[in-house]
């Protein structure tokens, strides 16, 4: 069974654009949640989405949004980009939202110059 | 949401087991503590999960205490391809994952 995909992989920016991300999930998980990795700041959860819904929002500005479609797949939304944006993006899946173990992507990196 | 600690960064040499322990002290009744391993510029992979006493799959042991406060991630003769960060984290309501700040493990010759 294929992992999760995380599209693009790498990706450059300039102040003020805004970037979409895109996540593939496992075949078969309903849960896609997303992180922003940072070395100050370690792993720090954006959101969760489940069946299109959001389910759960960590504490980041409203230039971060997301949506989930009825395949599960999920894209991520960062408008406005700021240098401080400039991170790993990471994103998980799980079977439901019951499950605990959440599979990663392998993450796409985004530098904001 | 449960907080978890853990050291900042171990060292260790081939062949010998690695341990580290992570406290949650105010982990809820019904989470689940999972551990991860993550390599520079990649995911954080599933290691291991469990929700009380011991725990062991077929690349580390997972020991829990009765109070569940604390739990040891036990590495069983590293190799140089164990370096890695090591995550360890409380699932709570929602399913909402909180990382603590990571154990580097450098495994040396």
């Amino acid at each position: 069974k294929a992992g999760v995909t995380q599209t693009p992989r790498y990706l450059i920016k300039t102040r003020g654009q805004q970037v979409t991300l895109s996540c593939s999930p496992i075949s078969g998980h309903r849960s896609v949640s997303w992180y922003q990795q940072t070395p100050g700041q370690g792993l720090q959860f954006l959101f969760e989405y489940f069946s299109e819904t959001q389910r759960n929002k960590g504490n980041f500005p409203g230039r971060f949004s997301g949506r989930q479609f009825s395949n599960s797949r999920s894209e991520m939304n960062v408008s406005t980009l700021e240098l401080g944006d400039s991170a790993l993006y990471l994103c998980a899946s799980s079977l439901t939202i019951s499950t605990d173990t959440q599979y990663f992507g392998p993450g796409t990196r985004l530098t904001v110059l | 949401l449960a907080k978890t600690t853990q050291p900042i960064s171990m060292d260790s040499y081939e062949g010998q087991e690695v341990n580290i322990t992570c406290s949650h002290n105010n982990i809820a009744t019904n989470d689940y503590i999972t551990w991860y391993q993550q390599f520079p510029s990649q995911g954080p992979r599933f290691i291991i999960q469990g929700y009380k006493t011991k725990v062991t799959n077929e690349v580390a042991s997972l020991f829990i205490p009765a109070d569940r406060k604390s739990s040891t991630l036990s590495l069983p003769r590293v190799s140089l391809s164990d370096t890695a960060v090591y995550y360890c984290l409380v699932l709570g309501a929602g399913n909402k994952l909180t990382f603590g700040g990571g154990t580097r493990v450098l495994v040396k010759p």
